[in-house]
C-alpha cells in the first residue's frame, strides 16, 4: 500500500466548476499535510499547508482529518490556469529537524473553456 | 535568479556511465534534499543534508548512488554504472530551518535518460 494514496484523475471540468480532490495517508506519525501543484514538466510548488481546523487561500480550501488520515482540496470556480497536477503531501520529520515529504502521485486537473 | 538552481538540465548516458549532477540551493538555506521522480509518480525523498552533513538516506539511495555537500552550500548527486531504471527527474529542494514552516523550495530538476 503505498504511504499517500490520491486518485490519478484525471478531471475535466468546464470553467467556473467547483472540483474536489482526496487522499488518505497510511503513516499516523505524520505530523503535517500539504498540497503542491506541479505544472507539466515543471517542479513542484507550495499551494498550500492543510491544517485540522481547515484553510482557506481565495478559492481554495484544504482540509485535514487525522482520525481518517484524510485530506482534502477544494477548488472553487476553477479557471483555465488551474490546470495542473495536485500533489497531496505529508511530511515526517527527520534527524536535525529537517523534513521527510513524501508525496502522492498526484491528481491531474484540466480545465476547460 | 534567487531561487533553488541545477545543473545539467538534462543528460542522456548510455547504460553503464557514471553522471553528476549539482544543485545550487537558495542562498543561506541550511538544509538541502533530493527526492527522484518517475513519470507519472510523485517525488520521492533520497537523501538530506543540514549543512554538510547528510543526516537521512532513502533506502532507494542504493550503493551506486552517492551525494555530498561539502562545504555546506552547493550539493552534488552522482550515479555510478547508469541503469535504465535510473531514467528519472532529479529533483533538488532546500530550506531554511524555522523559516516558513520549513518550506522547501525546489529546483527545475535534472531529467536523467540513460539508453
Amino acid at each position: 500500500r503505498k504511504e499517500v494514496e490520491q486518485d490519478p484523475g484525471p478531471f475535466n471540468v468546464p470553467e467556473g466548476a467547483t472540483v474536489a480532490f482526496n487522499c488518505t495517508y497510511s503513516n499516523s506519525a505524520s505530523q503535517s499535510f500539504f498540497w503542491y501543484r506541479q505544472d507539466c514538466r515543471k517542479e513542484p510548488k507550495l499551494l498550500m499547508s492543510v491544517y485540522s481546523s481547515g484553510n482557506e487561500d481565495g478559492r481554495f480550501t484544504a482540509q485535514l482529518n487525522r482520525a481518517s488520515q484524510y485530506i482534502s482540496l477544494l477548488i472553487r470556480d476553477s479557471k483555465l490556469s488551474d490546470s495542473a497536477t495536485y500533489l497531496c503531501v505529508v511530511n515526517i520529520e527527520l534527524t536535525g529537524g529537517g523534513n521527510k515529504l513524501t508525496f502522492g502521485t498526484g491528481t491531474q486537473l484540466k480545465v476547460e473553456l | 535568479d534567487t531561487g533553488v538552481s541545477q545543473n545539467p538540465r538534462h543528460k542522456i548516458t548510455k547504460r553503464g556511465q557514471n553522471v553528476t549532477f549539482r544543485c545550487d540551493p537558495i542562498s543561506e538555506h541550511n538544509r538541502l534534499y533530493w527526492y527522484r521522480q518517475t513519470l507519472g509518480q510523485g517525488p520521492e525523498f533520497l537523501t538530506y543534508f543540514q549543512n554538510e552533513a547528510q543526516l537521512e538516506k532513502s533506502r532507494l539511495l542504493s550503493d551506486r548512488f552517492s551525494a555530498e555537500r561539502p562545504k555546506g552550500s552547493f550539493s552534488t548527486l552522482e550515479i555510478q554504472r547508469t541503469e535504465q531504471g535510473d531514467s528519472a527527474m532529479y529533483l533538488c529542494a532546500s530550506s531554511l530551518a524555522g523559516q516558513g514552516g520549513n518550506e522547501q523550495f525546489f529546483g527545475p530538476g535534472t531529467r536523467l535518460t540513460v539508453l
